[in-house]
Parts: structure tokens; C-alpha cells; sequence
């Protein structure tokens, strides 16, 4: 069936710091890949997605690049902010309709 | 433009009981998903509702039901609540069926069962 997985976390790093957060999904077809966020309390919001092969999504410094060959979708930032500091979701969407999260990744930043 | 809303913000309700939880979707969007977010289990899949029809449910039972109205805004009900049912539910509205649409999401109703 339809998955995701991707590092649980928690990551802590400093500020200006580079970010990795890896994703691979199995998924029926060539799914749309997105990345939302959650900051505490709050509902997630969606931070970039790709429709297809080879695309880049970008927003706010990050980014990430549908990889068809590996599955992935690994989503990074040059230099994080403590702003960052949220749970992070890839999510493929799923053969049905929904999309398919993990259970996130929390990423704190210290100043 | 205003986002998805939810009501309530927060929903404290006992064993057995039951409760309703409301969305308003993104003015224009016709698809409503509704989901579970417990407490180290991430986000389960409920329910998808797009023209008034469900479309697609998850792995719950079938205490979880709900409807979309011809505003295209939907419920949430949950029947005979157990204590596992205390979770933040969020639901998610896109501007139609296909996969590549966006979902944006509301805040959630916290619900908590006593």
C-alpha cells in the first residue's frame, strides 16, 4: 500500500545551519509530492509541492526535487532560522484521493 | 480570502457520548478531507467528501461518519466515543479531485474524551 517515511527527529540545529529532512514514499503510479509544516499549535500548512519528475518545489528557502528514480523527495534549507522550528510533513498523495503522512519530523533551531 | 475554519476550537466530551465537529471549506473548493492526529501516530486518513458524496474513507470504524452539505461545508461525527478517540481533528479542503491539487488545512478541533 501506499507510504512515507521519513527521519522522525528530533533534529536540533543551530541557527544559519544547513537542513536536510529525508522522504521516500511508495505510492501507486506518480503520485504529487508535497511538504507541509505545523507550527506548535497550530493547523499544518503546505510549505511547497512538485506535480511530476524532475520538478523542484520551492518556498521561503526551501526546497526540495521530485525524484522518480529513487522515490524521494528530500526537502532542504541553506540556512535555518529559529523561526524554522516546526514538525515537518511530506506527504505523497495517496492512490485514493488523501495524502499519505508520516509521522513528521520535529526540527528545532537554537539561536 | 479566508481559509478553512473549524469549529469548535476545543470539544471535551465523556465515554459514549457523542460529538460533531463542523468545516468550512475554502470558498470555490468542492473536496473536504477530514483527519486524525492522536498523539505519537501522526495524520490517519478519515474521510473525503467532494460534490456531496463521500468518495473514500480510512481504516476507522464506522462510528466515524459525517456528510458534506450543498454548501460544500462538511461534519464530523463520532458515535460512542472511547478514550483512544482523544485527538486533534483537522480537516483539509482542495479545489477538486485530482491528486496534484493542494490541500490546505484548518486549525482543528481539539477533542478531548474524559
Amino acid at each position: 500500500g501506499d507510504s512515507v517515511t521519513q527521519m522522525e527527529g528530533p533534529v536540533t540545529l543551530s541557527e544559519e545551519a544547513f537542513l536536510t529532512i529525508n522522504c521516500t514514499y511508495t505510492a501507486t503510479g506518480y503520485p504529487s509530492l508535497f511538504w507541509y509544516v505545523q507550527y506548535p499549535g497550530e493547523g499544518l500548512q503546505l510549505l511547497l509541492k512538485a506535480t511530476k519528475a524532475d520538478d523542484k518545489g520551492s518556498n521561503k528557502g526551501f526546497e526540495a526535487t521530485y525524484r522518480k528514480e529513487t522515490t524521494s523527495f528530500h526537502l532542504e534549507k541553506g540556512s535555518v532560522q529559529v523561526s524554522d522550528s516546526a514538525v515537518y510533513f511530506c506527504a505523497p498523495g495517496g492512490s485514493q484521493g488523501n495524502l499519505i503522512f508520516g509521522k513528521g519530523t520535529k526540527l528545532s533551531v537554537k539561536p | 480570502e479566508a481559509g478553512v475554519t473549524q469549529s469548535p476550537t476545543h470539544l471535551i466530551k465523556t465515554r459514549g457520548q457523542q460529538a460533531t465537529l463542523r468545516c468550512s471549506p475554502i470558498s470555490g473548493h468542492t473536496s473536504v478531507y477530514w483527519y486524525q492526529q492522536a498523539l505519537g501516530l501522526g495524520l490517519q486518513f478519515l474521510l473525503w467528501y467532494d460534490e456531496g458524496e463521500e468518495r473514500n474513507r480510512g481504516n476507522f470504524p464506522p462510528r466515524f461518519s459525517g456528510r458534506q452539505f450543498p454548501n460544500y461545508s462538511s461534519e464530523l461525527n463520532v458515535n460512542a466515543l472511547e478514550l483512544e478517540d482523544s485527538a486533534l481533528y483537522l480537516c483539509a479542503s482542495s479545489a477538486g479531485r485530482l491528486s496534484n491539487q493542494p490541500q490546505h488545512f484548518g486549525d482543528g478541533t481539539r477533542l478531548s474524551i474524559l
